[in-house]
């Protein structure tokens, strides 16, 4: 069955870096973009990433434009999320979630990223 | 940018209430609309795409439709499985809306 993990998370300082992965199994991984979406403590769902099935193309949303990068390892079926320059307010759970097309039809648990000193 | 405007944020009803959830786009977007449920500590869950397309396993009594740039989540009859938060995403740039919440009346 399809199943992406989210990993990577963790606690880290204003100012720093962080990766995150998302292990995908049970289907093509090559064959399907995939996104990044967070939610903030207490806040709404929020799309972040998209990226194309072989990686030729990547969007991001304004709020992190310039600061995160979206790629993949096809080869691992891995996809991943660099972020840079963390504040408080990209504390959040993040998820991976597959691209159906016309929807996000599977995703994972979410990882916790905690931006604090 | 397309903007999502979801109302209401906060539903409070019963067991085997219909409730009615809308979703508004600043723009066209065709039926490029999902609509998620989403649990505390849980992934969220597709339950409709292409503003009224149930996805396969997603209980009946989910339904959706769309008039213009109004898309509408409808739950016919309320249950217990049913109390979480709903939120609609357009599929042109991926926004969501802000999400409602389904409370126990």
């Amino acid at each position: 069955q399809v199943q992406l993990v989210e990993s990577g998370g963790g606690v880290v300082q204003p100012g720093r870096s962080l990766r995150l992965s998302c292990a995908a199994s049970g289907f093509g991984f090559n064959n399907f973009g995939m996104h990044w979406v967070r939610q903030a403590p207490g806040k709404g769902l929020e799309w972040l990433s998209f990226i194309w099935f072989d990686g030729s193309n990547k969007y991001y949303a304004d709020s992190v434009k310039g600061r995160f990068t979206i790629s993949r390892d096809n080869s691992k079926n891995t996809l991943y999320l660099q972020m840079n320059s963390l504040s408080a307010k990209d504390t959040a759970v993040y998820y991976c979630a597959r691209d159906q097309g016309v929807a996000l039809d599977y995703w994972g648990q979410g990882t916790l990223v905690t931006v604090s000193s | 940018d397309i903007q999502m405007t979801q109302s209401p944020s906060t539903l409070s009803a019963s067991v085997g209430d219909r409730v009615t959830i809308t979703c508004r786009a600043s723009q066209s977007v065709s039926n490029w609309l999902a609509w998620y449920q989403h649990k505390p500590g849980k992934a969220p869950k597709l339950l409709i795409s292409k503003a009224s397309s149930l996805e396969f396993g997603v209980p009946s009594r989910f339904s959706g439709s769309v008039s213009g740039t109004e898309f509408t989540l409808t739950i016919s009859s309320l249950q217990p499985d049913d109390f979480a938060t709903y939120y609609c995403q357009q599929y042109n740039s991926y926004q969501f809306g802000q999400g409602t919440k389904v409370e126990i009346k």
